[in-house]
């Protein structure tokens, strides 16, 4: 079945850098998601990628999807305290409705 | 409007008892989804459901497992006869349609506890 690889698993930065993050398949996906869960809720939605190739900003937030499709990274700019939490790629094939999820990237911030 | 609602969000059963987890969708959404959550792991697809109707149980287990979603009221997810490795956290989403730009959104969750 469909698996998506995700890394780094753990991320600790100190606060006002740059964070980067990736997911990479073995499988064409035609949706690419990235959600934040913070602890003891459920996942949010933070972007959606639709096209390969696509880059997508929300916030300080940049995501691309990966002109193979087999890929996307997400990208926080300038990380602040409630960046911290587990970041999880998402991925859909053509037809399914199912989402694949990644292995998720723990980010912690200091102060 | 209400995002998409879960209870409980805590239970804990006995091996051998039966646990239900119910949800909600948001409002105007016909499309739910279940997924299961172990510690420090991704989330897992179990089930897909629209309306009295179930349109994907690839991920569901095939035994102690089932999931409904009737004309009237929450889905819920049944699990007979519980066991230890079922305690997880199962999560609950909703869209709006089926297809590109329909996304997901996720419950709270139910953490489910066996003793």
């Amino acid at each position: 079945g469909q698996q998506l690889n995700q890394s780094p698993q753990s991320m600790f930065i100190q606060e006002g850098e740059d964070v980067s993050m990736n997911c990479t398949s073995s499988s064409i996906f035609n949706t690419w998601l990235w959600y934040k869960q913070d602890p003891g809720e459920g996942p949010v939605l933070l972007i959606a990628l639709y096209k390969a190739g696509e880059l997508t900003s929300n916030g300080r937030l940049t995501a691309q999807f990966g002109i193979t499709r087999k890929d996307s990274f997400l990208n926080i700019s300038a990380s602040i305290p409630s960046d911290v939490g587990i970041y999880f790629c998402a991925g859909r094939v053509q037809g399914a409705q199912k989402l694949v999820f990644g292995q998720g990237t723990r980010l912690t911030i200091n102060p | 409007n209400a995002g998409v609602m879960q209870n409980p969000r805590h239970l804990v059963r006995r091996r051998g008892q039966e646990a239900r987890l119910r949800c909600s969708p948001m409002k105007g959404h016909s499309h739910v989804y279940w997924y299961r959550q172990l510690p420090e792991e991704g989330l897992k697809f179990m089930v897909y459901l629209q309306k009295e109707n179930i349109i994907d149980e690839s991920g569901m287990p095939k035994e102690r497992f089932s999931a409904e979603f009737p004309k009237e009221g929450p889905s819920i997810l049944r699990i007979q006869q519980v066991v230890r490795g079922d305690s997880a956290a199962y999560f609950c989403a909703s869209s709006p349609g089926q297809g590109t730009y329909n996304e997901q959104f996720f419950g709270p969750g139910t953490r489910l506890t066996v003793l």
